[in-house]
């Protein structure tokens, strides 16, 4: 039972580099969520889809972009990277009124 | 903007004392939700209250909501070693089941 995969689960980039972070759910889920995770703040939402092909934003947009071609798949894209966004990002996933499944997060360091 | 303020924000305790952890709002929730997470993992779900008053129990751990849905708490009885971790509130709000999280109660039990 994969669940919520993400990927990498590690990554060190240097300011204004751009990386994709990849969200796989195998749980036939319409809706998934990024999160950014950062010491003393909770997680904080990123950008969720309900669809494929659907995207909207949540409470901490700036500077992200994502998509969600494939049903079971979501990316979350930093296209220059700022010191500012070194966090634990969390991908998570969830049908009509069930709870959230999350992934084991990724760790990004940006210097 | 919807806020959920969590506390204490660090508790450390020996085995065998109980505990509360508080979770408050200004804002009304559709539910409330409470997670736990280990070191290099994911929230994982522990309980979701509904209903106003209402009051659920998972062996010794025993979450409220609030008669208005703003609040809930988190209580422990007996805590062990193995209750050791970082326990999250999550109010959904907004439809697609969306959440606002609280700041965390990073908890150590020790022996």
């Amino acid at each position: 039972n994969a669940g919520v995969t993400q990927t990498p689960k590690f990554r060190v980039l240097k300011t204004g580099q751009s990386m994709t972070l990849l969200c796989a759910q195998d749980m036939n889920h319409e809706y998934m969520y990024w999160y950014r995770q950062d010491p003393g703040m909770g997680l904080r939402l990123i950008h969720y889809s309900v669809g494929e092909g659907t995207t909207a934003k949540g409470e901490v947009p700036d500077g992200y972009n994502v998509s969600r071609l494939k049903k079971q798949n979501f990316l979350l894209g930093l296209e220059s990277a700022a010191p500012s966004q070194t966090s634990v990002y969390f991908c998570a996933s969830s049908s009509r009124n069930q709870p959230q499944h999350f992934g084991d997060g990724t760790r990004l360091s940006i210097l | 903007t919807q806020l959920l303020e969590q506390s204490p924000q660090f508790l450390s305790i020996q085995e065998g004392e109980n505990l509360t952890v508080y979770c408050n709002s200004s804002s009304v929730f559709s539910s409330l939700q409470w997670y736990r997470q280990e070191p290099g993992e994911g929230p994982v779900l522990l309980v979701t209250v509904v209903t106003g008053g209402e009051v659920k129990k998972l062996k010794r751990l025993t979450f409220q909501f609030g008669d208005a849905r703003k609040d809930s708490s988190l209580h422990i009885t007996a805590a062990q070693p193995g209750d050791t971790g970082l326990y999250l509130c999550a109010g959904a709000f907004g439809g697609y089941n969306k959440l606002i999280f609280g700041a965390g109660t990073r908890l150590a039990v020790h022996p």
